[in-house]
């Protein structure tokens, strides 16, 4: 398993942007697949975007097409989720998570985005 | 991308056996054999139970198992324990690098 720790979340206007990273441990980071999935309050999980190991192919829920960007940077071990026009009903505890390309075996503990003016 | 449908919630007494549905369609559950579960404690991360339908990870009890049939997946928990007091998600593959989660179930240990 990979541990992975997410960082960026934070207070923002509905408009604005934020920048989540989450940075993994061991070497071979640069071959997994990672994703975000986000939890709002009370709420189930949902899968948010995908990015695969060299950064070509990408996917988005249709909830964040258009604002959300996925990147990548294998020489930090990081993957990032860029959010711009944040809206109310983006508020979540956003986690990124990797393992095969069928499942998650390794989560991030989460990090806190409120989308409130 | 639609949610998959889980039941809100399921109970039972400890040593009994639960089961949990998961019903989607024929682009995600019934078009691959790609179908994880996922248990969650309050203000805590998924761990993954079950995958690629009933494939156990290791040091997940034998307790947890998993099955499909159509666009039906299931989890049941059998020889319930006061540890499995959790919520419980599926999840599918949807084609096109795309993945849906249930609408997830709280399992009560009564």
């Amino acid at each position: 398993e990979v541990q992975l720790v997410e960082s960026g979340g934070d207070l923002v206007q509905p408009g604005g942007s934020l920048r989540l990273s989450c940075a993994a441990s061991g070497s071979t980071f640069s071959s997994y697949w990672m994703h975000w999935v986000r939890q709002a309050p009370g709420k189930g999980l949902v899968w948010v975007s995908y990015i695969n190991s060299d950064e070509r192919s990408t996917n988005y829920a249709d909830s964040v097409k258009g604002r959300f960007t996925i990147s990548r940077d294998n020489a930090k071990n990081t993957v990032y989720l860029q959010m711009n026009s944040l809206r109310a009903e983006d508020t979540a505890v956003y986690y990124c998570a990797t393992g095969s390309g069928s499942y998650y075996d390794s989560w991030g503990q989460g990090t806190q985005v409120s989308v409130s003016s | 991308q639609s949610a998959l449908t889980q039941p809100r919630s399921v109970s039972g007494s400890p040593g009994q056996s639960v089961t949990i549905s998961c019903t989607g369609t024929s682009s995600d559950i019934g078009g691959y054999i790609y179908v994880s579960w996922y248990q969650q404690y309050p203000g805590k991360a998924p761990k993954l139970m079950i995958y690629d339908v009933s494939k156990r990870p290791s040091g997940v009890p034998d307790r947890f198992s998993g099955s499909k049939s159509g666009n039906t997946a299931s989890l049941t928990i059998s020889g319930l324990q006061a540890e499995d007091d959790a919520d419980y998600y599926c999840c599918s593959y949807a084609g096109s690098y795309r993945y849906v989660f249930g609408t997830g179930t709280k399992v009560t240990v009564l």
